[in-house]
């Protein structure tokens, strides 16, 4: 059964740090793009970054970049968000996602097959 | 920059159908998949790839996808449908993923 679950959240003050860890079991964790989605109180789902199996490749919406850094640890089965320089905007639920990508017929996609049970952030003083 | 539409809400009675779209220029084009989302839980994948449902969702949920309009179409709705559905799609001029803002459907 896979299983994604975060960790790490709280409360920081703005300006602070932050990380979170996402412990993965059930599938090869090396297999698969791993991603982090968040949603803020009342809003809908905002793509964070995503990090490829190897984790050679990154990447971030605009508004985490230089800001938040993703990495992944494959002997260890778990996904990390380095998160700086935080705002109270940044206040949200943290999920951790499988992304099953790829390319077919020219057309490119990522899609989320599991989630985890998501991890609260916030910011504010 | 590439945007994804939704209406705010549906609202559907048990057993009828409930229709959700998702507007995007040439949307078509993409590949979209919709996420469920109960209160306080998870999103669950209940359509991929415009018209695959993982295993485990049943056959009353469907999508299609063509022109500007992506739909996720749910058939004899039951009050266990209620919730948030979020489309989704990749948006290869810029690299990034995008999610429309989510419906929510009620059964009334």
């Amino acid at each position: 059964e896979v299983q994604l679950l975060e960790s790490g959240g709280g409360l920081v003050q703005p300006g602070g740090s932050l990380r979170l860890s996402c412990a993965a079991s059930g599938f090869a964790f090396r297999s698969f793009g791993m991603s982090w989605v968040r949603q803020a109180p009342g809003k809908g789902l905002e793509w964070v970054s995503t990090i490829s199996g190897s984790g050679g490749k990154t990447d971030y919406a605009d508004s985490m970049k230089g800001r938040f850094s993703v990495s992944r640890d494959n002997s260890g089965d778990t996904l990390s968000l380095q998160m700086r320089s935080l705002r109270a905007e940044d206040t949200a639920v943290y999920y951790c996602a499988r992304d099953n990508w790829g390319c077919t017929k020219g057309v490119c996609y990522h899609y989320f097959d599991y989630w985890g049970q998501g991890s609260l952030v916030t910011v504010a003083s | 920059s590439y945007v994804l539409t939704q209406p705010p809400s549906v609202s559907v009675a048990p057993g009828q159908t409930a229709t959700i779209t998702c507007g995007g220029n040439n949307i078509g084009d993409k590949s979209v998949h919709w996420y469920r989302q109960k209160p306080g839980q998870a999103p669950v994948l209940v359509v991929y790839h415009d018209n695959d449902r993982p295993s485990g969702i049943p056959e009353r949920f469907s999508g299609s996808s063509s022109g500007n309009t992506a739909t996720l179409t749910i058939s004899r709705v039951e009050a266990g449908d209620e919730a948030d559905y979020h489309c989704q799609v990749w948006d290869s001029n810029r690299d990034r993923i995008l999610f429309g803002e989510g419906t929510n459907l009620t059964v009334l």
